[in-house]
């Protein structure tokens, strides 16, 4: 069993839907939990990161966490096309010294004009 | 804030060459620089955590005679694939992850290097 499991996709949704992306783990010492956006041929951007359970939210994305249930979400209201891309879900453990961030293997997302 | 820089972002080898990839970190100081690796539609494989003026730290499975990696500055960190074959085209990333107290607190990635070895 992987550590991090995500739905690789695709995931085809029309302009303007609620969208929902998933992670769940395995690892109960994570509790840093974060979430990328990879384009086409490019490095990833950090878009969120939060600690422990609960929930953060910034513009139109609202990130999850449910530390009993070991799963993680990403919400994106209002998607546009540019927010088609590929999402990584990626979380570490927090101790001293240096810290392995372990990620999913991306969702990707095509939104649809 | 936090801006990665890589270079270059694409590069065409023949086989046996050796490839030198370029890591900076534009408007911060990195303690700490990663390496990885990610092949189609696959996650991302950490290769190595490089800390400034200290040796690399390599994940279990990549050879450190092939994957040369330096730290020489706050700034910059270069990765060398050394001897290049096919199997070693890949998407390489770094990330840098800033001192602590300069308000950044996860790893912020670079655009990547599509190599390809011919």
């Amino acid at each position: 069993q992987k550590e991090v499991e995500q739905d690789p996709g695709p995931l085809s949704v029309p302009e303007g839907a609620i969208v929902s992306l998933n992670c769940t783990y395995s690892n109960s010492a994570f509790q840093y939990f974060m979430w990328y956006r990879q384009y086409s041929r490019k490095g990833p951007e950090l878009l969120m990161y939060t600690y422990s359970s609960g929930n953060k939210e910034d513009g139109r994305f609202t990130a999850q966490v449910d530390k009993s249930s070991k799963y993680i979400s990403l919400f994106i209201r209002d998607s546009q096309p540019s927010d088609s891309a590929t999402y990584l879900c990626a979380m570490r453990e927090v101790s001293g010294g240096y810290q392995k961030v372990t990620f999913g293997i991306g969702t990707k997302l095509q939104v649809i004009p | 804030g936090a801006v990665v820089s890589q270079h270059p972002s694409r590069v065409i080898c023949k086989s046996g060459t050796s490839v030198k990839i370029e890591c900076r970190s534009l408007d911060f100081q990195a303690t700490t620089m990663f390496w990885y690796r990610q092949f189609p539609k696959q996650s991302l494989m950490l290769m190595a955590t490089s800390n400034e003026g200290s040796k690399a730290t390599y994940e279990q499975g990549v050879e450190k005679d092939k994957f040369l990696i330096n730290h020489a500055s706050l700034t910059l960190s270069t990765l060398t694939v050394t001897s290049a074959h096919p199997e070693d085209s890949s998407f390489y990333i770094c990330s840098a992850r800033a001192q602590p107290g300069q308000g950044y607190n996860e790893q912020f990635f670079g655009p990547g290097t599509r190599l390809t070895v011919l």
